[in-house]
């Protein structure tokens, strides 16, 4: 079966500290894809990162990173100095090669930065 | 840019209603997709399809049909309301296409609907 964990449902922190979501994944198949999205108070999803199963190298996006560990099956994402404007709700969710499959997402992280 | 667009943010409707709920996107993706979303259970799929008048039952699809005649455009239709079915509903769309953006699902701004 194909599951994401994430076993955080809301964290608080204040502003400029370093926070860190965690995403667990389920999967039999050896190609997959990771997915975060950002969904903040507008409510639209917003794409972060896709990170395939061969390519295990951490990403950093401006204050964004991303720790994947394929041996702890793993998608972890970390906001360094969270902004007031990081609270959103945040999800991960896995896909398969076969591209013609949904998205199989957590049921998300919320995260409030206090001024 | 993709833009996927729904009929409406907010939507009130009666119980026993036939609801018709409406996304279209713009950028000739094949795959196109329904969530619900509720507090504390995350995005649920209700139906999606891979191509015109083809679709597929998700996670929830009891309560909720879909129609597909053109390739932009995806329907939700709640043929009875029912309170229960009060939720905030994503479409969604993603294309088959090799390249940096394969697979990567792209959301409308939601619909909070609203059953009395």
């Amino acid at each position: 079966a194909q599951k994401v964990t994430q076993a955080q449902t809301e964290i608080s922190v204040v502003e400029k500290e370093d926070v860190t979501l965690d995403c667990v994944y389920e999967t039999r198949d050896t190609t997959y894809y990771l997915f975060w999205y950002k969904q903040p108070p507008s409510g639209e999803l917003v794409f972060l990162i896709r990170r395939n199963s061969f390519d295990e190298q951490n990403e950093i996006s401006g204050r964004y990173s991303w720790n994947f560990q394929k041996s702890t099956s793993s998608f972890n994402f970390t906001i360094t100095a969270s902004q007031v404007v990081d609270s959103a709700v945040y999800f991960c969710a896995l896909s398969f090669r076969r591209g013609n499959t949904p998205l199989v997402f957590g049921k998300g992280t919320r995260l409030s930065v206090i001024a | 840019d993709v833009k996927v667009t729904q009929s409406s943010r907010y939507l009130v409707k009666r119980t026993g209603e036939k609801v018709f709920l409406e996304c279209v996107q713009d950028m000739d993706h094949e795959n196109m997709f329904w969530y619900r979303q509720d507090p504390g259970l995350g995005l649920r799929l209700i139906y999606f399809s891979y191509d015109v008048k083809m679709k597929e039952k998700g996670d929830i699809p009891e309560g909720y049909s879909v129609s597909r005649e053109k390739k932009e455009r995806f329907s939700l239709i709640l043929e009875s309301a029912s309170t229960n079915q009060t939720s905030m509903y994503l479409c969604a769309s993603s294309s088959l296409l090799a390249g940096a953006r394969y697979n990567e699902q792209f959301f409308g701004p939601g619909t909070r609907l609203t059953v009395l």
